[in-house]
């Protein structure tokens, strides 16, 4: 079955950029939609931004300025960029795949989620 | 931006039906999801398209949508049905989570 893995580090320095990697295993990422979310410690959740396949993504706006996501189809996994964190970046970071009819589905696989700590 | 609005807390006594709202500004035009978390543990789709089922999420988990409003319905709750739930909708591209409630099964 679809496995997703985060990777990167787990402590990332204040004004400094946090990159992760979301490694999909079961299934090709030349297909459906992925996306990134987050939670701080005892928050709920907060969707960063998604990408399709082919390169294609949309961000949400209260993070777009500072968010890159992209894609490497032929290592099979995509990536975040969040530049300029704060301790307010401090979270769990999971990475999804949405289901085959966008704005319908919802996102039927998650990763184990990674932890990010901001700090100096 | 859109908001999605959820009772931080919700109680119910095991064998009861739960019932956790979601509301949100004609939420009725739009397909929403729910995901259940439980502690130390990534979210789980429970509902999509309102009230569509995946495979695997028992049957006493069920969905409506009416007008502002979506209900995600727990019939003969379980001790292991206590969990945070998370609605979630689509608003133009851009995805909008509501806050979370919190099921207390006791």
């Amino acid at each position: 079955q679809v496995q997703l893995q985060e990777s990167g580090p787990g402590l990332v320095k204040p004004s400094e950029t946090l990159s992760l990697t979301c490694s999909v295993s079961g299934d090709s990422i030349s297909s459906y939609c992925w996306s990134w979310i987050r939670q701080p410690p005892g928050k709920g959740l907060e969707w960063i931004g998604y990408i399709y396949y082919s390169g294609s993504t949309n961000y949400n706006p209260s993070l777009k300025s500072r968010v890159t996501i992209s894609v490497d189809t032929s290592k099979n996994r995509f990536s975040l960029k969040l530049s300029s964190v704060t301790v307010a970046d401090t979270a769990v970071y999971y990475c999804a795949r949405h289901g085959p009819v966008l704005l319908l589905d919802g996102m039927n696989v998650w990763g184990q989620g990674t932890t990010v700590t901001v700090s100096s | 931006s859109y908001e999605l609005t959820q009772p931080p807390s919700v109680s119910v006594s095991p064998g009861q039906t739960a019932s956790i709202t979601c509301s949100g500004d004609k939420l009725g035009d739009k397909y929403v999801c729910w995901y259940q978390q439980k502690p130390g543990q990534s979210p789980v789709l429970v509902i999509y398209q309102d009230n569509k089922r995946p495979s695997g999420i028992p049957e006493r988990f069920s969905g409506s949508n009416s007008g502002n409003t979506v209900t995600l319905t727990i019939s003969g709750t379980q001790a292991l049905d206590e969990a945070d739930y998370y609605c979630q909708a689509w608003d133009g591209s851009t995805v909008v989570f509501g806050g979370g409630t919190k099921l207390t099964v006791l």
